[in-house]
């Protein structure tokens, strides 16, 4: 089975300008996740959706960002205006609905704000 | 605050010996703890669940125990081979299945021929 896609692999943007990134899960999982590593710390979480509805988004930084999920299939996390301390890489993960499973992860998308 | 700590940030051991990686928490009481494997560029790949009932898990030449009363899970890999140098990643489900991970930092292992 294709995994989760994510896109673009890298983007590198000024500071002030927009940037969407998208997350392609596996197809049938319910659970989307969003997450992000910024240099030298640890992989932490943004957000959650079941299906096309905000489960958690308490690791969301601040309301610069902006997390959708057309229909329940793919999504996208909108960055509106970046900042410098944006930069990092955000990883997308899919499970399907259960217990007992572990979580399937995005290559990430590096961004770099200038 | 929750904390999680993989004790090294680094690891370098000879191929064909166990490699054991520790994996500690503090103020958590996790349902389920995940290891991950992670290669530079890649994300993580899921490597073992194993929940908070369970004492040990095994998966080929992996072994994951899981202590609540220490707070702490040991990952082991034995007889270790160059491919198996990555970083691995130790995760604490919030919830009970289907919920956000808390990552540790990861410790980086190198098997050397």
């Amino acid at each position: 089975e294709a995994g989760v896609t994510q896109f673009p692999s890298h983007s590198v943007i000024e500071k002030g300008q927009t940037v969407t990134l998208r997350c392609d899960p596996i197809s049938g999982h319910d659970n989307l996740y969003w997450y992000r590593r910024v240099m030298g710390k640890e992989i932490k979480f943004l957000l959650h959706f079941v299906k096309e509805s905000k489960q958690d988004e308490s690791g969301m930084p601040n309301n610069r960002f902006l997390a959708e999920r057309t229909g329940g299939t793919y999504s996208t996390l909108k960055v509106q205006p970046a900042e410098l301390e944006d930069s990092g890489v955000y990883f997308c993960a899919s499970s399907p609905s259960g217990t007992d499973y572990g979580y399937t992860f995005g290559s990430g998308t590096r961004l770099t704000v200038v | 605050s929750q904390k999680i700590e993989q004790n090294s940030e680094a690891l370098n051991i000879q191929e064909g010996k166990t490699a054991t990686l520790t994996c500690n928490y503090t103020n958590y009481s996790p349902a389920y703890l995940q290891w991950y494997r992670q290669d530079p560029g890649r994300g993580p790949v899921f490597l073992l669940l194993i929940r908070e009932n369970e004492k040990e898990k095994r998966k080929e030449r992996l072994k994951v125990t899981f202590d609540t009363t220490l707070k702490q899970s040991l990952f082991h890999i034995t007889a270790s081979q160059p491919a198996d140098s990555a970083t691995y990643l130790c995760a604490l489900e919030k919830g009970s299945g289907n919920t956000p991970l808390v990552f540790g930092k990861g410790t980086r292992l190198s098997v050397i021929a």
